[in-house]
């Protein structure tokens, strides 16, 4: 069974610029979550998606926003980038959105630079 | 609010030898508890995880004990190796119906040599 897979895994741009970040989840995972990984604040949730609905958000300005396709993909967009969202954007799914059976798979990353 | 606490990097072993390293965490109800591994350019591998008070998660060769009283998760390995150099999260997810959103630690970087 493919991974988790995120697409692009490396992208560079402008202070001002937006950009959209893709999110494929393991075949049959519903639940898709996205963290941001930086050396000063480390993981952090940014929102999950469950079966298109936004399910849990966490404390991002409202620059960050994502949505969820009716096959689970994910997308993630930042509007007018700044420097300090220079990140390792990281996607993780799971079959459902609660229950402690259930684990979640983490895709490889997107390594946003803002320069 | 859920918090999580562990300690700071990096760790510096010589191979076969023990790790320990100590995560604490705040707060309400009775959470699951994970440690992830991250190896350098890649995403995070769950390690093992607890989802109730006195449950012990394995993998690997790695060991941690939920342990309600004293609010902590800590992760140990009898014999460390050179491919066990990564960094180590610590996180917790609160109880059931709350969704999947992962409180993480800080990160401990640990290094084995030869």
């Amino acid at each position: 069974k493919a991974g988790v897979t995120q697409t692009p895994r490396y992208l560079i741009k402008t202070r001002g610029q937006q950009v959209t970040l893709s999110c494929s989840p393991i075949s049959g995972h519903r639940s898709v979550s996205w963290y941001q990984q930086t050396p000063g604040q480390g993981l952090q949730f940014l929102f999950e998606y469950f079966s298109e609905t936004q399910r849990n958000k966490g404390n991002f300005p409202g620059r960050f926003s994502g949505r969820q396709f009716s096959n689970s993909r994910s997308e993630m967009n930042v509007s007018t980038l700044e420097l300090g969202d220079s990140a390792l954007y990281l996607c993780a799914s799971s079959p459902r959105t609660s229950g402690t059976t259930y684990e979640q798979y983490f895709g490889p990353g997107t390594r946003l630079t803002v320069t | 609010g859920n918090s999580v606490t562990q300690m700071e990097g990096p760790v510096t072993l010589s191979e076969e030898a023990f790790l320990t390293i100590n995560c604490t965490y705040t707060a309400t109800g009775y959470p699951s508890l994970f440690w992830y591994v991250q190896y350098p350019g890649e995403g995070l591998q769950l390690l093992l995880k607890a989802t109730k008070a006195d449950d012990k998660g394995s993998n690997k060769g790695f060991e941690a004990t939920y342990r309600k009283e004293t609010t902590s998760f800590h992760l140990e390995k009898g014999s460390v190796q050179v491919s066990d150099s990564a960094v180590y999260f610590c996180a917790l997810r609160r109880a059931n119906n709350a969704g999947n959103m992962l409180t993480f630690g800080g990160g401990t970087r640990l290094m084995v040599k030869p």
